[in-house]
């Protein structure tokens, strides 16, 4: 299995373009997610989704849309970037069950500048 | 969210066990405790969870106090690759799926 992967893993953006970033897993999970990591700071959680057509807002949602239309991909849109965008972003997913949605497993994550 | 308090930094000497401890007084009784590190320049990784009772798995050791307001995660023998920072996360009973991470402890591991 190649776990969670993530394209591009690096991108500089002008202020006021647009972009997406991947993420696809190949664990069968159904829930996956989005944080954004700024400089010194923990993971804050954009978006998730609990399953293929459901997605909902995390901690910081503003500036970024989502979907969901399979279990495997779950891409990332920013429509106008700003400077405040620039991060590091990681994609996740967890399995469903009992215990099983418990461990979250990270793809390597997307270094974005804006400039 | 209930929160959670850990210490900004430690250090270990490798080959030798560390505790890192964290603070959790307004825990609800259906949060569960979630460690994951973070290693230099990757994602976050699982290494435990629980929810009363200690736990133990192949990277470390759960420890949780009996009126649950604080945990330890034990690495009983630090190696230099343990170098990374730990968060220690409580989720709510009803989304155990979402985590809200802090700054987290950064661990350094002495040769």
């Amino acid at each position: 299995n190649a776990g969670v992967t993530q394209t591009p893993k690096f991108r500089i953006l002008k202020i006021g373009q647009s972009m997406t970033l991947q993420c696809t897993q190949d664990m069968n999970h159904n829930y996956m997610y989005w944080y954004r990591q700024d400089p010194g700071m923990g993971l804050k959680l954009i978006y998730y989704s609990v399953g293929a057509g459901i997605t909902d807002k995390g901690e910081v949602p503003n500036g970024y849309n989502v979907s969901r239309s399979t279990t495997e991909d779950f891409p990332l849109r920013l429509e106008l970037a700003a400077p405040s965008q620039t991060s590091v972003y990681f994609c996740a997913s967890s399995g469903r069950g009992t215990e099983s949605y418990n461990e979250q497993f990270f793809g390597p994550g997307t270094r974005l500048t804006v400039l | 969210d209930a929160k959670t308090t850990q210490p900004n930094s430690m250090e270990s000497n490798e080959e030798e066990p560390v505790h890192l401890p964290c603070n959790h007084s307004t825990i609800s009784g259906t949060d569960y405790i979630h460690w994951y590190r973070q290693l230099p320049s990757q994602g976050p990784e699982y290494v435990i969870h629980g929810l009363t009772s200690n736990v133990n798995n192949r990277m470390a050791s759960l420890a949780i106090a009996e009126d649950r307001k604080s945990s330890t995660l034990i690495l009983h023998r630090a190696t230099l690759r343990d170098a990374a920072v730990y968060y220690c996360i409580l989720s709510s009973g009803g989304s155990n799926y979402k985590l809200t991470f802090g700054k987290g402890t950064l661990l350094t591991v002495n040769p």
